[in-house]
């Protein structure tokens, strides 16, 4: 089966630095994305990892272990505007999402 | 350039009805694909086209159907509607259909459909 595993809800404050991680089992890998979705909004793309290994991108990072099946977003330097959903997603033959990571951001 | 376009936005629907939405690639990108989402569920995988062929499909009962347009333009219509249908229906397109590290999805902003 298919199964991708992310923690529901996090509250973090303004400035500090948040990790969220994820846990996946598929059939199949060709790569993990990272995608954030304010309320209302549509998913945009954050980050992608095929390799082994931390991926930089200003203040966001994403790293993937694929032997332990396992990856997570680290985001620096919070602001107010991070707070929204943070979507952990598989390729196999196919894109698979988690159901996602609401994180709220404190002042 | 313009971005995933998706019509209606929002609609209203009554149990036992049928819906067609629609959805508009990013010029270019040839592989489309289908996603519901819900609270409780999060995103799930609906199907995926490419080049007019359905290349994957999720696990929905078969009300659930799509189709894509030589332009690549794709439709997905929902037959006898449920209660349960309610969701925000979105559709993503993509480069290629290679399963690459490139083919990043861009969604559009979905299609909110209630059923009373």
């Amino acid at each position: 089966g298919q199964n991708i595993d992310q923690p529901t809800e996090m509250t973090a404050t303004e400035g500090a630095i948040v990790q969220i991680n994820c846990t996946y089992q598929t059939s199949g890998f060709n790569g993990l994305f990272w995608y954030q979705q304010h309320a209302g909004e549509a998913p945009t793309f954050l980050s992608y990892n095929v390799l082994d290994g931390l991926e930089e991108k200003g203040r966001f990072s994403s790293f993937l272990s694929r032997s332990k099946g396992y990856s997570y977003l680290l985001l620096k330097e919070l602001q107010m505007k991070d707070s929204a959903s943070y979507l952990c997603a598989v390729r196999d033959d196919k894109i698979i999402f988690g159901k996602g990571t609401r994180l709220h951001i404190l002042p | 350039k313009a971005g995933v376009t998706q019509t209606p936005r929002y609609l209203i629907k009554t149990r036992g009805q049928q819906v067609t939405l629609s959805c508009s690639p990013i010029s270019g990108h040839r592989s489309v694909s289908w996603y519901q989402q819900t609270p409780g569920q999060g995103l799930q995988f609906l199907f995926e086209y490419f080049s007019e062929t359905q290349r994957n499909k999720g696990n929905f009962p078969g009300r659930f159907s799509g189709r894509q347009f030589s332009n690549s333009r794709s439709e997905m219509n929902v037959s006898t509607l449920e209660l349960g249908d309610s969701a925000l229906y979105l559709c993503a397109s993509s480069l290629t259909g290679r399963r690459s590290g490139a083919n990043v999805l861009t969604f559009g902003a979905g299609s909110r459909l209630t059923v009373l």
